[in-house]
């Protein structure tokens, strides 16, 4: 069964160093998404990205933080400077063509850990 | 808001009972779907039922709708110590393609 994939599954930085955590989603779907959990809370919502564009984004996504389909298969997000509280899963997810209201596929995650 | 809210927030059964989950939602919906997620692991999707549906079954699984009283239950049957796990319901919203997760219910099957 096809499955959204996700690298690193942890990734290590310094406060201020930027990181992009990459995303593989399910090949044919067109909508793309990033959600995080910090450790013990909601997963909460992060931004939506389709056709090319964000189509939606939470208060968290903040000028920090970009996202991009560089090519035809990968999905990144780019947080620019890293801070302490940006310590958490970082889950991509996506759906498929027919509508956005189509089950959203996880990938497994990366652990984002900010010293 | 937006997000689905599960009952009970915590839930402790012995391997072989049934587990009852329920969710409640506030706004109209399109969908809602299940999912579980394992400590620390990602969501994994488990069944989605339309707005226009009030029963839906998947293998052990078994999800009903109620939009009159914007509810919805998960039963799993049988349960099995490898479904500990918490489970979260993700009303969809019409127009809306995000979802807003609710705390959920964590499910603790003791064999």
């Amino acid at each position: 069964e096809p499955e959204v994939t996700q690298t690193p599954s942890h990734q290590v930085t310094q406060m201020g160093q930027e990181v992009i955590l990459r995303c593989v989603p399910i090949s044919n779907h067109l909508y793309f998404y990033w959600y995080r959990q910090i450790l013990g809370q909601k997963v909460e919502f992060l931004v939506s990205f389709y056709n090319n564009e964000i189509s939606e984004k939470s208060e968290i996504f903040d000028d920090q933080f970009s996202v991009e389909r560089p090519d035809g298969s990968n999905f990144t997000l780019k947080i620019r400077s890293t801070k302490l509280e940006d310590s958490a899963m970082y889950f991509c997810a996506s759906s498929g063509q027919r509508s956005s209201t189509d089950t959203q596929y996880f990938g497994p995650g990366t652990r984002l850990t900010v010293l | 808001s937006q997000q689905g809210e599960e009952d009970p927030q915590a839930l402790s059964i012995q391997e072989g009972e049934n587990a009852t989950m329920n969710c409640s939602y506030k706004t109209s919906i399109n969908n809602l779907q299940w999912y579980r997620q394992n400590s620390g692991r990602g969501l994994v999707h488990l069944i989605l039922i339309r707005s226009n549906e009030r029963e839906k079954h998947s293998g052990r699984l078994r999800v009903t709708l109620d939009t009159s009283k914007k509810s919805s239950s998960l039963l799993i049957t049988a349960s099995r110590a490898a479904d500990t796990a918490s489970y979260f319901c993700a009303p969809r919203v019409n127009n809306f393609n995000k979802f807003y997760f609710g705390s959920g219910t964590k499910l603790n099957v003791k064999p």
